[in-house]
């Protein structure tokens, strides 16, 4: 399976709402074998998970993050989703969408992951 | 801030064997799973050492995990240039996180 990142807003405004989604090729995202992922890198920094959503609608976020951030999954598209809102320059960094392969949330295999779109957050 | 410390570098000759630590806690290393990722300049992570210390498929033989208590080792033995990127270990904590180390920047001499 391949994961493909949308061409996206590479620039938001402070306080606005960023949006991204990552289509799934090669494979169905309704399956019970994995989770959907988004994490985030700042530049020059180390990783931040955001958080996992399963196809049938769970979701696991990171607590720092909960507030901000809604994952989604959408089954008829074949793609999954995060948002955050109201962003600070904070929230800059590279954002990667992967495939969690887990039996439990817990499981940390992240075997497939797209390129990475970098998010410039900034008036 | 990571609750996963890591040795911000380490570095070997080619050939040499290099060893990364990643220390947390009862909550997170003492009771889950510790998962490795490599990430080389400009690329995505990748897995190196998944469920404390089983190898995906395609990744060298030279790639080692363990752990004892609450830390973990990512050992690399017959150090190549091509290993040269930064190395994170990742695990779930009892607070419902995941938490990646600091990271550690290998580097080939």
């Amino acid at each position: 399976q391949l994961l493909v990142q949308q061409p996206g807003p590479g620039l938001v405004k402070p306080s606005e709402t960023l949006s991204l989604t990552c289509a799934v090729s090669g494979g169905s995202i309704s399956t019970i074998d994995y989770y959907w992922a988004w994490i985030r890198q700042p530049p020059g920094k180390g990783l931040e998970w955001i958080g996992s959503a399963f196809y049938s609608g769970s979701t696991y976020y990171n607590p720092s993050l909960k507030s901000r951030v809604t994952l989604s999954v959408d089954t008829s598209k074949n793609h999954f989703s995060l948002t955050m809102k109201s962003v600070t320059a904070a929230d800059t960094a590279v954002y990667f969408c992967a495939r969690q392969e887990a039996v439990a949330i817990s499981d940390l295999l992240f075997d497939s992951w797209d390129q990475g779109t970098l998010v410039t957050v900034s008036s | 801030q990571s609750v996963l410390t890591q040795p911000p570098s380490a570095s070997g000759t080619p050939g040499q064997r290099v060893t990364i630590s990643c220390s947390g806690s009862s909550s997170n290393i003492g009771g889950h799973s510790v998962y490795w990722y490599q990430q080389l300049p400009g690329s995505a992570p990748k897995v190196v050492i998944y469920t404390d210390n089983r190898r995906p498929s395609g990744v060298p033989d030279r790639f080692s995990g363990s752990k004892s208590g609450t830390s973990a080792s990512l050992a690399i033995t017959g150090l190549r240039s091509e290993d040269e990127g930064v190395y994170y270990c990742a695990v779930w904590d009892d607070s419902l996180n995941v938490f990646f180390g600091t990271g550690t920047t290998v580097s080939v001499l």
